[in-house]
């Protein structure tokens, strides 16, 4: 069965800092997606990742994959208050009818940015 | 189209009860996926239909529960005899259904099921 893992669970950080999230999965996987998800909200699709080394960058965010690790890393460079959420890593195993995706998602990290 | 729409946003029920949730996908895409999400946890996949075929469920998706997507439009999930375990967030997704590296999932607002 696979798993994924994310650490930490919370995190407290202040705005200027830097930190970085780790998502790790126990099986191998084509694809890889970091979501956002607001209180309430729905699931916003941040980065998909395709294969080893990927690098993905998105204004303060960037997220990279290295599939021999089954590791992920989303890194916040210089946090504002407006990335405070809940972040999903989320990893695709294949249906058996192709190509469509299932989607195993860890447990979330929830992000606050203090001001 | 302003992408993956659910109904209700939120639903309170007795247990025992049945409910009904609805799903509009975006709409030129084939595939449409069902999760469950819980309080403190990621989503969890229940179900997945291409087109007006269901193809996948998982064992969560217990005997009570159903979904059909009849037109390969908009999809229900049903939920027959509620138990305050069923109490989670029911999220639906959608997608094109592009070549595998393509794959990009939409998901609904999601429809927060009380049960008391």
């Amino acid at each position: 069965e696979l798993k994924v893992e994310q650490n930490p669970l919370f995190l407290s950080m202040q705005e200027g800092k830097n930190y970085t999230i780790y998502c790790n999965y126990s099986t191998t996987s084509d694809r890889l997606y970091w979501y956002r998800q607001d209180p309430g909200k729905s699931l916003e699709s941040l980065f998909v990742l395709l294969s080893n080394g990927a690098v993905k960058q998105e204004g303060r965010l960037m997220a990279s994959l290295d599939t021999k690790a089954r590791l992920s890393t989303l890194h916040i460079t210089a946090a504002v208050h407006d990335l405070s959420a809940t972040y999903f890593c989320a990893v695709d195993i294949q249906l058996n009818t192709g190509t469509a995706s299932k989607l195993t998602f860890g447990t979330g990290t929830r992000l606050q940015v203090t001001l | 189209d302003t992408g993956v729409s659910q109904n209700p946003r939120h639903k309170i029920t007795k247990r025992g009860q049945n409910v009904t949730f609805r799903c509009d996908p975006i709409s030129e895409h084939n595939r449409l996926y069902w999760y469950r999400q819980t309080l403190g946890q990621g989503p969890e996949f229940l179900t997945y239909f291409q087109n007006e075929a269901q193809l996948e469920k998982s064992r969560l998706l217990s005997d009570r529960f159903s979904a059909e997507r009849p037109k390969g439009s908009f999809s229900t999930l049903e939920i027959q005899r509620t138990e305050q375990g069923d109490s989670a967030m029911y999220l639906c997704a959608s997608s094109l259904g592009q070549p595998a590296t393509n794959e990009k999932l939409f998901f609904g607002s999601g429809t927060q099921l009380s049960v008391l």
